[in-house]
């Protein structure tokens, strides 16, 4: 069964430093790879997405990832983190099989310090 | 305008009893989802629908009934109320394959 590790509960950043949140799957096929980010008493919102195709994706806010076949990982990545970016974030992957499903990761929680 | 809307966004319960929450979506989408959120922030997806056809059924017990009376609107009945229900419930959509948009999430609260 396909699964997604976040291997970080939480990670502490401080504002203006770079940020890498990382993300491991389970999955026999190439999946679809997704980043959603909730702020605090929100919805989920959508960051980025990797279908196919170049592997390094952007996204929205200033925020990237990298799809590595060989390492099962799509990590998270933004180069100057803001204070306004503090949320929980979340790694899904969806497969097709039987109706679209997507299974999430448990999220790693960013902390900005000033 | 609202993509996915859910109402209502708070719901303090009793043990026992019987409620309802209500999501529509206005994006087109044929796809529309419930999610259980417990404190942890797990996020767990409980029942998909497509063009109003029940197409994911995850292990949830049968309190739960899901309704969608059109493909822009999935209703979530809970009967019998437990203390292990309270939990934030998020209504979603996509196109199948695509990305989700998300409700702003019901935080139930059973007492």
């Amino acid at each position: 069964a396909q699964s997604v590790t976040q291997p970080d509960i939480h990670i502490t950043v401080s504002e203006g430093a770079s940020l890498e949140l990382r993300c491991n799957y389970s999955y026999g096929a190439t999946p679809y790879l997704f980043w959603y980010v909730q702020s605090p008493g929100q919805g989920l919102q959508l960051l980025l997405k990797y279908f196919s195709g170049d592997t390094l994706v952007q996204g929205i806010k200033g925020f990237e990832a990298e799809f590595k076949r060989s390492q099962s990982s799509f990590n998270l990545r933004k180069p100057s983190v803001h204070w306004s970016d503090a949320a929980e974030y979340f790694c899904a992957v969806g497969e097709g099989t039987g109706g679209f499903k997507t299974i999430f990761g448990a999220g790693t929680r960013l902390f900005v310090k000033a | 305008d609202t993509a996915v809307s859910q109402t209502p966004k708070y719901l303090v319960t009793q043990m026992g009893n019987d409620k309802s929450i209500k999501c529509e979506q206005n994006l087109g989408h044929d796809t529309m989802y419930w999610y259980k959120q417990d404190s942890k922030k797990f996020l767990k997806i409980m029942f998909s629908y497509n063009n109003k056809e029940l197409i994911i059924n995850e292990t949830v017990p049968n309190r739960f009934s899901p309704k969608s009376p059109d493909k822009a609107h999935l209703n979530l009945h809970i009967n019998s109320l437990e203390l292990g229900d309270s939990a934030v419930y998020f209504c979603a959509s996509s196109q199948v394959y695509h990305e989700q948009y998300f409700g702003p999430g019901t935080r139930l609260t059973v007492t």
